[in-house]
């Protein structure tokens, strides 16, 4: 089956600084991968994904993503952090049998 | 484009009694998939419906079930509740449910059991 491994629980980060939120994976064929966010009380909101091609990915909000298939790693990246990306943020990974198996997450506190 | 709507928001029910959470779908999503979060468990997926058949299934007991209806909205039931199924219940719609592509979440229903 396919993983996700999330090895921090938190990162903290002043505003300004580029945050950056770690993801390796673990699977067998073509990865699909993704990440999530969530803030308090709210479901998860997609911020980008990698299928193939290109192993710098873009999405939302300024986030990007650098796909490495040497290090089976998938970091979530922001140049400049902002008071207002503190949430909490997962990474996931599409099985063969279509369902996202998710990391335990990390939260990101972005300090003014 | 309304996004994915999960009705009720909350819910608090007693141990043994049994409840049916809503979910409907982005317009022209044919695939919903439910997931269960915990502060202790995470993330754990449900199972997942596309074009009214169920595909896939996670590790639950038999006292969660779901369907989906003919205009993919997609309801689960969890029947003797127990204090272990607190959760935020989470459903997430996508347009065809193949392997590349995303799934958009509803803010999710919050269930407590007391």
């Amino acid at each position: 089956a396919q993983s996700v491994a999330q090895p921090e629980d938190q990162v903290n980060v002043a505003e300004g600084n580029p945050l950056t939120v770690k993801c390796t994976y673990s699977v067998s064929g073509n990865p699909y991968l993704f990440w999530y966010v969530q803030y308090p009380n709210r479901g998860l909101q997609f911020l980008l994904k990698y299928i193939t091609g290109d192993n710098l990915v873009k999405g939302s909000y300024g986030f990007e993503a650098e796909f490495n298939k040497s290090q089976t790693s998938f970091h979530l990246k922001k140049p400049s952090a902002l008071v207002s990306d503190s949430a909490l943020y997962f990474c996931a990974v599409r099985d063969n049998d279509y369902k996202l198996s998710f990391g335990a997450g990390t939260t990101v506190t972005v300090r003014a | 484009k309304a996004g994915v709507t999960q009705t009720p928001r909350y819910l608090i029910k007693t141990r043994g009694q049994q409840v049916t959470l809503s979910c409907s779908p982005i317009s022209g999503h044919r695939s919903v998939s439910w997931y269960q979060q915990t502060p202790g468990q995470g993330l754990q997926f449900l199972f997942e419906y596309f074009s009214e058949t169920q595909r896939n299934k996670g590790n639950f007991p038999g006292r969660f079930s779901g369907r989906q209806f003919s205009n993919s909205r997609s309801e689960m039931n969890v029947s003797t509740l127990e204090l272990g199924d607190s959760a935020l219940y989470l459903c997430a719609s996508s347009l065809e449910g193949g392997l590349d592509t995303e799934a958009f979440f509803g803010q999710g229903t919050r269930l407590t059991v007391v």
